[in-house]
């Protein structure tokens, strides 16, 4: 069966400092992955989403971004973080199906805190 | 973009209650999902539903692809119920990616 594995749950980092949240997916071949953010409220915001390795699509101009080294790898990474980078970041995978998005899965999060 | 909106914002029942939630979305999409965050973050998913009527235990959805919305309704609530409920459809033109709603927060009470 297929899993997904992200972390660090959880982080506290100062403003300035670097970042790397890591995403790997088991149990099936070339997923599109995505990583999502979501601040204090409730909305889920696509941030990248690759269909392939080193194929990155950004949807929002930020300081962050994301690397997929490997098939089932998708990085999320800053050089220096801002105070607005806190949130909830999720990684989830889905396989396409032609025309179809596929059912999208979701990691357990990760937690990060910009002091 | 698609636009996704979903209602009620935010819902307070008591334990054993039933309700209904709404997705609206503002074109034609072939899959629809239905997630529950729950109190920890993390996002479960309940129904794969492009149309048609599913039910899982005290769960059931129903999406009218034609008419551009989804139900999900529960029944005899919970309060492992409470959380947020999201919906996501594929955004317009691409099979790559999937637009949120910006939720239903439920609370169930004793």
């Amino acid at each position: 069966s297929q899993t997904i594995h992200q972390w660090p749950a959880t982080l506290v980092q100062p403003v300035g400092s670097p970042l790397s949240l890591e995403c790997t997916v088991e149990g099936t071949s070339n997923p599109n992955l995505y990583w999502y953010r979501q601040a204090a409220g409730r909305g889920l915001q696509l941030l990248f989403y690759s269909v392939g390795i080193g194929q990155i699509s950004s949807e929002v101009p930020q300081n962050l971004s994301a690397s997929r080294p490997q098939d089932r790898q998708f990085i999320l990474s800053s050089k220096k973080l801002l105070l607005s980078d806190s949130g909830f970041y999720l990684c989830a995978w889905s396989v396409a199906v032609g025309v179809d998005t596929g059912e999208l899965f979701f990691g357990e999060g990760s937690r990060l805190t910009v002091l | 973009g698609i636009q996704v909106e979903q209602s009620p914002p935010d819902l307070i029942l008591q334990e054993g209650a039933n309700s209904t939630l709404r997705c609206n979305f503002s074109d034609s999409v072939n899959n629809l999902q239905w997630f529950h965050q729950n109190p920890w973050g993390q996002l479960i998913n309940l129904f794969y539903i492009p149309s048609g009527t599913k039910q899982n235990g005290r769960l059931s959805a129903t999406t009218v692809a034609t008419e551009r919305y989804s139900l999900l309704y529960i029944s005899s609530s919970q309060t492992t119920d409470s959380g947020v409920y999201f919906c996501a459809v594929p955004e317009t033109g691409t099979a790559s990616k999937l637009t949120f709603g910006t939720g239903t927060r439920l609370q169930v009470t004793l």
